[in-house]
């Protein structure tokens, strides 16, 4: 069965600094990986996501992340924060099945909240 | 637009009461799912639907029922016998159930206990 562990519930940097957001899966598949944000009293909003192919994938709003087989590790970072990047952002992994189908289904991680200091 | 709409924005429920939550797709969809979520525990399925007239289980649906019974519309209704129901409420819904399936996701109800 798949997993996601978020390390740090709260991460805070100052505006310009990087923005460093960890992830780890469990998958016994290769697997699909997502990032979303939400903002507050909002749904959330898909950032980026990973299925096969280039390991470096870029997103919306400046933020990328790498998929690290060997780690198991599928990190969020951004060069520089800006105030608007607040929010609490999940990363989730689809559930697949052992012969690689999906059944659409999301595990996410308990998420991490950004917090951007002036 | 095409979006998810969820509604109402904010709802209260009286102790033994049944309440039904609102969530309306025009995406043409085929899978909608509902989430519950806590702060700190991320999001946690609830039930979800991959075609009309059929719906599954998720991890905690227990106090929990639905109906899909339209494409676009996948209700949510919070039964008396769930006993903590104060929780912000997610829909989504995504093309379908096989490959890489992107969730979307509606604005949310915020339900608290009067």
């Amino acid at each position: 069965a798949q997993s996601v562990t978020q390390l740090g519930s709260h991460v805070s940097v100052s505006e310009g600094a990087l923005v460093l957001l960890r992830c780890n899966y469990s998958s016994s598949v290769p697997p699909y990986l997502f990032w979303y944000v939400q903002y507050p009293n909002q749904g959330l909003q898909l950032l980026l996501k990973y299925t096969t192919g280039a390991t470096l994938v870029k997103g919306i709003n400046g933020f990328e992340a790498e998929f690290k087989k060997s780690e198991t590790s599928f990190h969020l970072t951004k060069p520089s924060a800006h105030m608007s990047d607040a929010a609490e952002y999940f990363c989730a992994v689809s559930d697949l099945m052992n012969y690689g189908g999906s059944q659409g289904n999301l595990i996410f991680g308990k998420g991490t909240k950004l917090s951007v200091k002036p | 637009d095409g979006g998810i709409t969820q509604s109402p924005k904010y709802l209260f429920r009286k102790e033994g009461q049944n309440v039904t939550l609102s969530c309306e797709q025009n995406l043409n969809h085929d899978a909608m799912y509902w989430y519950r979520q806590d702060p700190g525990q991320g999001l946690r399925l609830i039930y979800y639907s991959q075609i009309v007239n059929d719906f599954q289980k998720g991890d905690i649906a227990e106090g929990y029922s639905v109906s899909r019974e339209k494409k676009e519309s996948f209700p949510l209704t919070v039964t008396s016998a769930q006993k903590n129901p104060t929780a912000f409420y997610l829909c989504a819904s995504s093309m379908g159930q096989t490959g890489v399936t992107i969730q979307y996701f509606g604005a949310g109800t915020r339900l608290s206990v009067l």
